[in-house]
């Protein structure tokens, strides 16, 4: 079974907006990291958020992690066109360090 | 962009069929993996690497086996395909067991007819 779900499965949004997605998980983890997919190809990693760690900034990005509730949110502030993409939520749990388990994504969609 | 390749990028095959995939990386890292991809889904693993001729099972790993004789290469191999394991299959790779940084080749897209 998926360790991470992401939610909202889709998001469209105008230029300029913040999308936000969020990603819940089962079992305690060492982190969870953030990717992109473009269409057709594959996932680039985008950031990475430590157990101990509450929330990390990467350029437009935004990543909080709250343990106690087992989810994380990815915000992205003014977005681009360009930021249309699918976002997906990984996590490597304690019990199974170094083998990644992904949600089902996001999917988001910016309007110019 | 990580030194991935994977080849084929497109196969069409019958049920029955041996197909292989191959993983090359240039980046001298340790630890390989491949995923699969299936329509509305995210990736789910199917077997790893932790070096040369160390591989271990996945979370879907019936009816695929994996080799790594060499540091940069990884091979997945169906040794007959069926209908279920059409799906974009992904080659990934890190440095380190836990940083979880993965870097992702462009994707093999297998359809089994």
């Amino acid at each position: 079974s998926q360790q991470g779900e992401e939610d909202p499965q889709a998001l469209s949004i105008q230029e300029g907006e913040n999308a936000t997605m969020n990603c819940s998980y089962k079992t305690s983890i060492n982190n969870l990291q953030w990717y992109r997919q473009n269409s057709g190809r594959g996932l680039v990693h985008l950031i990475l958020i430590r157990s101990n760690e509450r929330e990390k900034h990467s350029g437009r990005l935004r990543v909080t992690l709250d343990t106690s509730k087992k989810s994380s949110s990815l915000l992205i502030t003014a977005s681009r066109a360009a930021d249309t993409a699918s976002y997906f939520c990984a996590t490597d749990a304690n019990t199974n360090a170094g083998k990644s388990t992904f949600g089902d994504g996001t999917t988001l969609t910016v309007k110019p | 962009d990580a030194g991935i390749t994977q080849s084929p990028r497109h196969k069409v095959t019958e049920t029955g069929t041996p197909v292989t995939l191959r993983c090359h990386q240039t980046e001298n890292h340790r630890y390989m993996y491949w995923y699969r991809q299936d329509p509305g889904h995210g990736l789910r693993l199917i077997h790893y690497s932790y070096g040369v001729k160390d591989t271990d099972k996945g979370e879907v790993s019936d009816g695929y086996s994996v080799s790594r004789s060499k540091t940069e290469d990884f091979l997945l191999t169906l040794e007959s395909a069926t209908s279920s394991q059409t799906s974009v299959y992904f080659c990934a790779i890190s440095a380190e067991i836990n940083t979880g940084e993965l870097f992702f080749g462009e994707g093999s897209r297998l359809t089994v007819l």
